[in-house]
């Protein structure tokens, strides 16, 4: 079964409006760890946002927020007031346990926002 | 200042060769990894060293070889490369959650793009 699941391949969103990205997840670990990763054109990862599953409240990171949904098993990531240099590929992951050191990763969504 | 730096970034070989690809993080972190990500960007994880000790080991073909010969250091050596083993290899840094830290976020490099031909 898939641990990390990102249903949309690809997303348009109109510049200045808000998008959200889809990512569940499957855990029975009740420690764990989310993560949300841009990567560019250009090609480097770049780190976004993370939640704990112990966190009470949702992560936010500027334009970034992650609507975590435990019961649900979801952790959505919400971009507002989007941004042409928003465009690229944006990856789901999650970390199981508090010392697995073991991450792993969606298949992603491209996002492309139009001017 | 580069947090994650590889080695080079693009490697052009042919089938049958032996080649490394270097990775080295100023970060101070004790965890580092090896990721393949192949040609519809899937991202997966190869190999993951905790204080120079190897701690995961994916289904990773033998003929490559990871060496972490400090901490802050991880480089990975491709025996008799195949065409299959074309992809970007990415090297991560990462530090273990504690009581100061309450997020275990990784650090990526910029990736080295191998093309086997």
């Amino acid at each position: 079964a898939q641990k990390i699941t990102q249903t949309q391949p690809g997303m348009f969103v109109q510049e200045k409006e808000a998008v959200t990205l889809d990512c569940t997840y499957d855990t029975s670990d009740p420690s764990y760890g989310l993560f949300w990763y841009k990567q560019p054109s250009s090609g480097e990862m770049i780190f976004l946002i993370y939640q704990g599953s112990y966190d009470q409240q949702n992560a936010t990171e500027g334009r970034y927020s992650l609507n975590f949904q435990k019961a649900r098993k979801s952790a959505n990531l919400v971009i507002s007031a989007s941004q042409l240099g928003d465009s690229a590929m944006y990856f789901c992951a999650m970390r199981e346990g508090p010392g697995t050191y073991k991450y792993i990763f969606g298949t992603g969504t491209r996002l492309k926002v139009l001017a | 200042d580069t947090a994650v730096s590889q080695t080079p970034k693009y490697l052009v070989t042919q089938m049958g060769n032996d080649k490394s690809i270097k990775c080295e993080q100023n970060l101070g972190h004790d965890t580092m990894y090896w990721y393949k990500q192949d040609s519809k960007k899937f991202l997966k994880i190869m190999f993951s060293y905790n204080n120079k000790e190897l701690i995961i080991n994916e289904t990773v073909p033998n003929r490559f070889s990871p060496k972490s010969p400090d901490k802050a250091h991880l480089n990975l050596h491709i025996n008799s490369l195949e065409l299959g083993d074309s992809a970007v290899y990415f090297c991560a840094s990462s530090q273990a959650l504690t009581s100061g830290r309450r997020r275990d976020e990784q650090y990526f490099g910029p990736g080295t793009r191998l093309t086997v031909t």
